[in-house]
């Protein structure tokens, strides 16, 4: 089985910088992507990472240890625009297939 | 590139009747489509994996009678909900991979603009 836990909601000042945190504990481990939704729109991709490190994307960073089962993704420079929900997202190989298991997603306001 | 498109985008139907959602990918070809259900300020869960010639595979609580999965080629899946009722009230997306894919987004899945269905 799977398990994800990100926090449900955070606010933040345009302008600022924001570190939403995943935490997960799964078995089949092949990469952790993060992606963005808005209200009743499909998820876009933001980012994926399937070694240690930091990937670098302009304002968005994504951060994985896997030794921790850990990932954050940074937005820097936040706009109004970035009020959205975040998904932390693991693929896991399960029942012969490669599958994407989203984690309950983190919803996110920017405030003047 | 990697454009998937789904139709109708919304719908609403009476309680016991059946309603057909297409995904297509419309510039690649998808070894697989995924099909996902969220229902209001919660995640999408994954309800079932197809490929393209062969039976869909349901996630654990999903009735396959219910949602009927037909993946016909490398362009085009459709989800059938039959005898739908309030309950399967949701926004359905699907998501495609492209098939030959090859690097660190192997995985990545494109995902449709999903299509609200609404059950009175």
């Amino acid at each position: 089985g799977q398990n994800i836990d990100q926090p449900t909601e955070m606010t933040a000042t345009e302008g600022a910088i924001v570190q939403i945190n995943c935490t997960y504990q799964t078995s089949g481990f092949n990469g952790l992507f993060w992606y963005q939704q808005h209200a009743g729109e499909a998820p876009t991709f933001l980012s994926y990472n399937v070694l240690d490190g930091l990937e670098e994307k302009g304002r968005f960073s994504s951060f994985l240890s896997r030794s921790k089962g850990y990932s954050y993704l940074l937005l820097k420079e936040l706009q109004m625009k970035d009020s959205a929900s975040y998904l932390c997202a693991l693929t896991m190989f399960s029942g012969g297939y490669n599958k994407l298991i989203f984690g309950a997603g983190t919803r996110l306001a920017v405030h003047p | 590139g990697a454009v998937v498109s789904q139709h109708p985008s919304w719908v609403i139907c009476k309680s016991g009747t059946s309603v057909k959602i297409e995904c297509r990918s419309l510039d690649f070809q998808a070894t697989t489509m995924f099909w996902y259900r969220q229902f209001p300020k919660q995640s999408l869960m994954l309800m079932a994996t197809s490929n393209e010639g062969s039976k869909a595979t349901y996630e654990q609580g999903v009735e396959k009678d219910k949602f009927l999965i037909n993946h016909a080629s490398l362009t085009l899946s459709t989800l059938t909900v039959t005898s739908a009722h309030p309950e399967d009230s949701s926004f359905y997306i699907c998501s495609a991979r492209s098939l030959g894919t090859s690097g660190p987004t192997t995985y990545e899945q494109y995902f449709g603009p999903g299509t609200r269905l609404t059950v009175t």
